[in-house]
């Protein structure tokens, strides 16, 4: 295992499901974060931890809930979402969450999630 | 509020042309300015970064320049391969965003025919 591990790789999941994501980083950082990657659109941030504290919540509705048990994992977890929730989610970590200009991000392969 | 905006793609060479992709940015103070690199089916790579004007990141083939006067972060390489057929974001990391917080562009795909 390398960097960070992102399962699962896609998702299929109805708007009533409950389905978590999950990511694991082996380098030894201490700040993972949650992306959202959609066509033809930004990346947009939308949680960050830090120590296992949460320390940014980007306005995200309250039907994706972000958990962090330890500093070597995240999970995302998605219930009664809608279709437009469907996108690439991306986590990724880095070092020292203070000195992001010195500590570049490392991203995992995301997961693709369909919402039907 | 801090934003980055790149040319839009797809942009498609030929193997062995000049590549510019335009960034520019705004932002309050002084970021420090990366770009961002994504294979098909992967996540986001670090290719290179510049903490302050006039830094030159260089990687792979690679180079930016941070312009403070045009705010701008223009990616460049002089001869591209196949290889380097992916998304580009150009992301900016301000003070004023709080420490942990990139911004990104939209993205800039780019196809190399051989």
């Amino acid at each position: 295992e390398t960097g960070v591990t992102q399962t699962p790789r896609h998702l299929v999941m109805g708007m009533t499901n409950k389905k978590s994501l999950k990511c694991e980083q082996h380098l030894g950082h201490n700040a993972m974060y949650w992306y959202k990657q959609s066509a033809k659109k930004p990346l947009e941030l939308m949680f960050v931890y830090s120590l296992e504290e949460r320390v940014e919540n980007n306005s995200v509705p309250s039907r994706f809930s972000p958990e962090c048990p330890n500093s070597s994992h995240l999970f995302l977890h998605l219930h009664t979402l809608q279709p437009e929730d469907s996108a690439l989610y991306l986590c990724a970590s880095s070092q020292a969450p203070g000195q992001i200009n010195n500590s570049p991000l490392h991203f995992g392969n995301g997961t693709r999630l369909t919402v039907t | 509020g801090d934003s980055v905006t790149q040319m839009e793609g797809p942009v498609t060479l030929s193997e062995e042309a000049f590549l510019t992709i335009n960034c520019t940015y705004t932002a309050t103070g002084y970021p420090s300015l990366f770009w961002y690199v994504q294979y098909p089916g992967e996540g986001l790579q670090l290719l290179l970064k510049a903490t302050k004007a006039d830094d030159k990141g260089s990687n792979k083939g690679f180079e930016a320049t941070y312009r403070k006067e045009t705010t701008s972060f223009h990616l460049e390489k002089g001869s591209v391969q196949v290889s380097d057929s992916a998304v580009y974001f150009c992301a900016l990391s301000a003070p004023r965003s709080g420490a942990q917080k990139l911004v990104f562009g939209q993205g800039t795909r780019l196809t190399i025919n051989p």
